[in-house]
Order: structure tokens, then C-alpha cells, then sequence
């Protein structure tokens, strides 16, 4: 069936060095896409969403690119920091409109001081 | 505001029991959402209401499980009866509903079965 999939499960980068998480889609009909970063004990916090018609957008700090060709999608955290720490999410929409939206499985990043 | 609002944050109960999950979405919200994170089966949707209604239940594993919302502050999730395998954090969830797909996630519920 239709699933989101993430490439690395857990990746460890060094404080100030730039993160790239990755994630791959297997939906071509899906036009919308999140990120989302959860920390430990906490509910999932938007970061980032990006539109199909888009292939980059950028936030503070935070880059988000889209491959439709190949149905990749990726997250980049410039300057990483301890606070980074925590379990990427992306998610894209399966339906009309941007309600429904179904998650991947998650990369764990973790951040050495 | 405070945010999406979940009670109780820990659950446990024993198999067999009812369980009432409680969740007050951020006020304005026209978008409701009740998802389940496990480790085996990530995060995954459960059902949505908008304006109160359900639009999508299909993530709704059985019919032990319920889900309501009378009015636009306030949402149940109800397990009937409840099962280990029920364990998990759950997480309600609640998005304005205009352009963007932002949903904002409430701390969640921790449920252990035993």
C-alpha cells in the first residue's frame, strides 16, 4: 500500500554541524507534506510543510527540500544544536485538502555537544 | 492559550476495564484529531471530526473503541472493553483548518493495560 518511509532511523551529528534527515514517499498523488519534531514525553510540533508546487522552502534555520521525481524529501537543520535532539516526523497528505495526513516512521537525531 | 488540553496524562487500568480519554482542542480549532504512537506501529490516526462532525473513522481499529465530541471544546476516546495491546500514547491533536495543515499536538495520555 501507499506508506511513507524514512531512510535512517537514528542519526548523530555533531553540535554545530548542519542535519539532514531524509525521508521517501511512495504516494505520487500526495500535494502536501509536514515535518514534524517530537521530544521526548512531548506531542508532535509542526516545523516546516511544503506544497507539491514547491521544490524548496525555507524556515529559520530549517530547509525543507522536494524531489517529486524521485519522491524524496528532506529536512535540513542548519547549525545544529542540543536542542535539535529529537524524532523527525515527515508526514504527507493522502486525501483532498491538508487535514488527513499520514507519518512516517520517525528518525531519532541526536546531537553531541 | 494554553495549547490542546489531554486527560488523564497516565492511564492504567486492567484488561476489561473502560477507558475514557479526555481532550479539549485549542479554542477556534474547526479540526479534531485522536491518533495512537507505538513503537511497533508509529504514529497513526485514528479519526477526525470537523465542527464536531466525524468525517473519518477508518482509522478506528475495532469496535472497542469510540470516539465523540459533543461540542467544539471538548472530545472523548473511549476504549470498551480495554486490551493490553491497547497500550500506547495517545495523542489528540487539533488544526484551524485554513491553508495550512498544521495540526497542534496536545501532550498525549499514556495508557498501560495491564
Amino acid at each position: 500500500g501507499e506508506s511513507v518511509g524514512l531512510h535512517l532511523p537514528t542519526l548523530s551529528v555533531q553540535e554545530g554541524d548542519n542535519s539532514i534527515i531524509n525521508c521517501a514517499y511512495s504516494n505520487s498523488a500526495s500535494d502536501y507534506f509536514i515535518w514534524y519534531k517530537q521530544e521526548s514525553g512531548k506531542g508532535p510540533q509542526f516545523i516546516i510543510d511544503i506544497r507539491s508546487n514547491m521544490d524548496k522552502r525555507q524556515g529559520q534555520r530549517v530547509t525543507v527540500l522536494l524531489n517529486k521525481t524521485v519522491k524524496h524529501l528532506s529536512l535540513q537543520i542548519a547549525a545544529t544544536q542540543p536542542g535539535d535532539s529529537a524524532v523527525y516526523f515527515c508526514a504527507e497528505n493522502n486525501s483532498g485538502g491538508y487535514q488527513k495526513v499520514t507519518f512516517g516512521t520517525g528518525t531519532k537525531l541526536q546531537v553531541i555537544p | 492559550d494554553a495549547g490542546v488540553i489531554q486527560s488523564p496524562r497516565h492511564e492504567v487500568t486492567e484488561m476489561g476495564q473502560e477507558v475514557t480519554l479526555r481532550c479539549k482542542p485549542i479554542s477556534g480549532h474547526d479540526y479534531l484529531f485522536w491518533y495512537r504512537q507505538t513503537m511497533m506501529r508509529g504514529l497513526e490516526l485514528l479519526i477526525y471530526f470537523n465542527n464536531n462532525v466525524p468525517i473519518d473513522d477508518s482509522g478506528m481499529p475495532e469496535d472497542r473503541f469510540s470516539a465523540k465530541m459533543p461540542n467544539a471544546s471538548f472530545s472523548t476516546l473511549k476504549i470498551q472493553p480495554s486490551e493490553p495491546r491497547d497500550s500506547a500514547v495517545y495523542f489528540c491533536a487539533s488544526s484551524p483548518g485554513t491553508g495550512s495543515g498544521e495540526q497542534f499536538f496536545g501532550p498525549g495520555t499514556r495508557l498501560t493495560v495491564l
